[in-house]
Order: C-alpha cells, then structure tokens, then sequence
C-alpha cells in the first residue's frame, strides 16, 4: 500500500532562515506527489506538485520542494521563512496501486519566529 | 467562487444519534472524497466517488456511509455515531481519471460526539 511518513511533527525556524519541512514515500511506479498547507480552522490549500520532468517543483508563497527518486523523498522548502508561514503542512502522494487515492502523511507544524 | 462547501460546520451529536454532512462543489469534478482529520494523524480517507452513482471505501470506512446522487454532492452519514467518531471531516473534489492533479478542500466540519 502507499504511505506518505513526515517524520517531524514540529519544525521551527526564525524569521528570514531558510526552512525545510520531510518528506518520504513509499508507492509502486512512479508517484505524483503534492504538498498542502492547512491555517487554523482552514480547509487545506494546495501548494505545489511534482508529476515529472524538473526534480526541483516551485509553488506558491515561494515554496518549492525537491524531488529525489533514490531517496523516495519530496522535501518541502522556503529559503526566507515569513512569520505567515506557521501552519500544518502535508505531504501526499498518489500512485498506480492506489487507483486516484490521495495518501496524506501525519502533518508538520511550521512555526516561524520573528 | 464557492468552490466545495460543507454543511454543517459544526456539530454535537449524542452517541447513537445519526446525521449526514453534505459536500457540494460547483467545479464539475468527477472525483470526490471524505476525510477525517485527528491530531497526529493526517488526513485518512473515509470513502470516496469517482462519479455520480458511485462510491468506494477509503482506509477507514467502518461506521460511515456515503452517497453520490449527483455529481455535485457528496453526502457522509452517520448512522449512530460514536465518540471515536469525534473528528473534524473534510470533503475534497478533483479532476477524475488523471491522477496527477489536485485536490480541492472544503472548509472542515467540526464533529463532537459525547
């Protein structure tokens, strides 16, 4: 079965560092994989994906994650956080044996200091 | 642009009650799903539809039933709730058939089941 794991549940970063929030996966064929940022009592919002081609996938609100097939990873990045950046974010990933299933890791909390 | 909508927001139930959420999106998706929300956990699918007349079980189907009469609407019910049921529930839509393309959001409903 597929699975998305993000092994932090919490990530801080002061304001202005660059920030990185994990990613791993596990899927049969090649996977199409997403990430999802939730704010408070917010529904999630789509960020970015990766389908094929450029293993670097830029997003909204300047993230950009990279793909890296030999690890199973999708890293989420942001070279200059911003305070409005602390949310729950998720990763997730669709693949052949899971039909149009969308598998969704635990989340992480990105809180950004000033 | 509504987008998807869920109805209610909130709610409490009393264990053994039933009730039905509804999910409409005016985006002519083909696909639409049910998730539940609990901390630590990500998102788990409840069930999903890949059209109307149609419905498959998710990762966590149990005590949950869905239906797809038409293509806008997603209903969840609950037969006779629980309190392990306790969870905030997310309806998403997308695109079918094409698994690399997102998923939309509805704003969460906040259920209690004491």
């Amino acid at each position: 079965a597929q699975s998305v794991a993000q092994p932090e549940d919490q990530v801080n970063v002061a304001e202005g560092n660059p920030l990185t929030v994990k990613c791993t996966y596990s899927v049969s064929g090649n996977p199409y994989l997403f990430w999802y940022v939730q704010y408070p009592n917010r529904g999630l919002q789509f960020l970015l994906k990766y389908i094929t081609g450029d293993n670097l996938v830029k997003g909204s609100y300047g993230f950009e994650a990279e793909f890296n097939k030999s690890q199973t990873s999708f890293h989420l990045k942001k070279p200059s956080a911003l305070v409005s950046d602390s949310a729950l974010y998720f990763c997730a990933v669709r693949g052949r044996e899971g039909g149009n299933m969308l598998t969704f890791g635990g989340g992480t909390r990105l809180m950004v200091k000033p | 642009n509504a987008g998807v909508t869920q109805t209610p927001k909130f709610r409490v139930l009393k264990t053994g009650q039933s009730m039905t959420l509804l999910c409409a999106q005016d985006m002519n998706h083909e696909y639409m799903y049910w998730y539940r929300q609990d901390p630590g956990m990500g998102l788990r699918l409840i069930h999903y539809s890949v059209g109307e007349g149609t419905t498959a079980k998710g990762e966590v189907p149990d005590g949950y039933n869905v239906s797809r009469l038409k293509k806008q609407n997603f209903l969840l019910g609950l037969e006779s709730a629980a309190p392990s049921q306790t969870s905030v529930y997310f309806c998403a839509s997308s695109y079918g058939g094409v698994m690399n393309t997102e998923a939309f959001f509805g704003q969460g409903t906040r259920l209690t089941v004491v």
